[in-house]
Parts: C-alpha cells; structure tokens; sequence
C-alpha cells in the first residue's frame, strides 16, 4: 500500500514550532515527497518538495530520514493562518498516481 | 498566468442528470488529474492523463469518463449522476507525470450536489 501515514490531527502554541510527521515506508529511491496543505475547502496548496536532503523555503521546513521511509514538515513559528489539513504525498510505485492519505488537521491555539 | 480554473464553481444536479466538469490549464503540462473529497475526508484520485490522448484510472474511477484531445483541457463526465457523487472536485496539472521537481498546481475545486 502506497499511501502515507500520517497522526490524524495536532496542536501547535502561536508561535511555537509545529512539527508534522508522515510515514511513506513504500518508497522508492528516485520518488519526491510532497507536502501540501489545505485551509477550509480550498485547493490544495503546496509547500514543499524533497527527495532526500531536508529542504527549507519562505513557509517550511522538510527533514527526511536517511532511509527515506519518513519525514517531518516543520513550521517554525506557526501562526493562526497555518491552522489547516496538512497532507504529505508519493507517487504510487510503478505507476503515475498521486494518492493522499487522510491528512494531520493541525490546529494552532491562541 | 491563470493556472489551472476549473468551471463552474458550483453545481447542483438531478439523480439521472448528466453533466461535464471542466478543467483547463495554461502552463503546458502534461500531467492532469481529477480527484474528489467527500466531506471531512482526504482526496481520492478518480482519473489522470500523462498527455493529449492517453488517460488512465485512479482509485475510484466508477461513474466518471474523461478524454484528453488537448494538452490544456482535461474534461470530467458524469454520464449518470447519483447521490453518491456529491462531492468537491479537484483537477491537478504537473508538468510531468514523474514528478520529480515539479509538484501538482491545483484547481479552487468545483462544489457539486446531487438530489
């Protein structure tokens, strides 16, 4: 089964790091990880991408273990905007399926 | 640069009632896909295109038919609408079907319901 695991929700303090676990023990050696949010009912928004070294943009963080089998989205001052189903995502092995699990709702408190 | 627009933004159908989901993007890509959410769940792949005249099915592609003539247009059809259709749709366009650097652009999704 190549679909992500993810804890089904989360609570992060304004202002403190939000740390957001995935499990993808299905992938292969060239395939990226994917995260992406989703506030509300709104498209999918993406925020970062890696393959095997942790990567860093304007919205996030993204460690990835040495053996590639999981990896954590890091926020690193979460705010009330970032409250949001967060989704990490891979390619299904041997095909061009992008499939999404059910997601962290993470929810930042006050 | 539009991205990926997805029209109409709301739909309501009749049981029996068929209908065309449209999904157009301006970015050249080769990849688009459709997905659907049901409420409070994640998103599940319906059908997906690697280019103009190949498609093939995802994880619930029963009740839904597609074709892909254009590399921008990627049309969703119900043929027969049911209840059980209503859902919120998503298309999604990559610039490649590997992947790789080029993660999927998003569509703000089309409401439909079905009576």
């Amino acid at each position: 089964d190549a679909k992500t695991t993810q804890p089904p929700s989360m609570d992060c303090a304004e202002g403190r790091a939000a740390n957001l676990p995935c499990n993808h023990s299905t992938i292969s050696g060239n395939e990226y990880v994917y995260w992406y949010r989703q506030i509300h009912s709104q498209g999918p928004q993406y925020i970062i991408h890696g393959l095997k070294n942790n990567e860093t943009n304007e919205m996030a963080s993204l460690i990835i273990t040495e053996d590639r089998k999981s990896s954590t989205l890091i926020l690193p001052h979460a705010t009330l905007r970032d409250t949001a189903v967060y989704y990490c995502i891979v390619r299904f092995p041997g095909t061009y399926k992008y499939i999404f699990g059910t997601g962290t709702r993470l929810k930042v408190l006050a | 640069n539009a991205g990926v627009t997805q029209t109409p933004k709301f739909q309501v159908l009749k049981t029996g009632q068929s209908m065309t989901l449209q999904c157009a993007q301006d970015m050249n890509h080769e990849y688009m896909s459709w997905y659907r959410q049901d409420p409070g769940m994640g998103l599940r792949l319906i059908h997906y295109s690697v280019g103009a005249g190949i498609t093939d099915q995802g994880e619930v592609p029963n009740g839904y038919n597609v074709s892909r003539s254009t590399t921008e247009d990627f049309p969703l059809r119900l043929l027969s609408a049911a209840p059980s259709q209503t859902s919120v749709y998503f298309c999604a366009s990559s610039p490649t079907p590997t992947g790789g650097n080029s993660p999927l652009h998003f569509g703000n999704g089309t409401r439909l319901t079905v009576t």
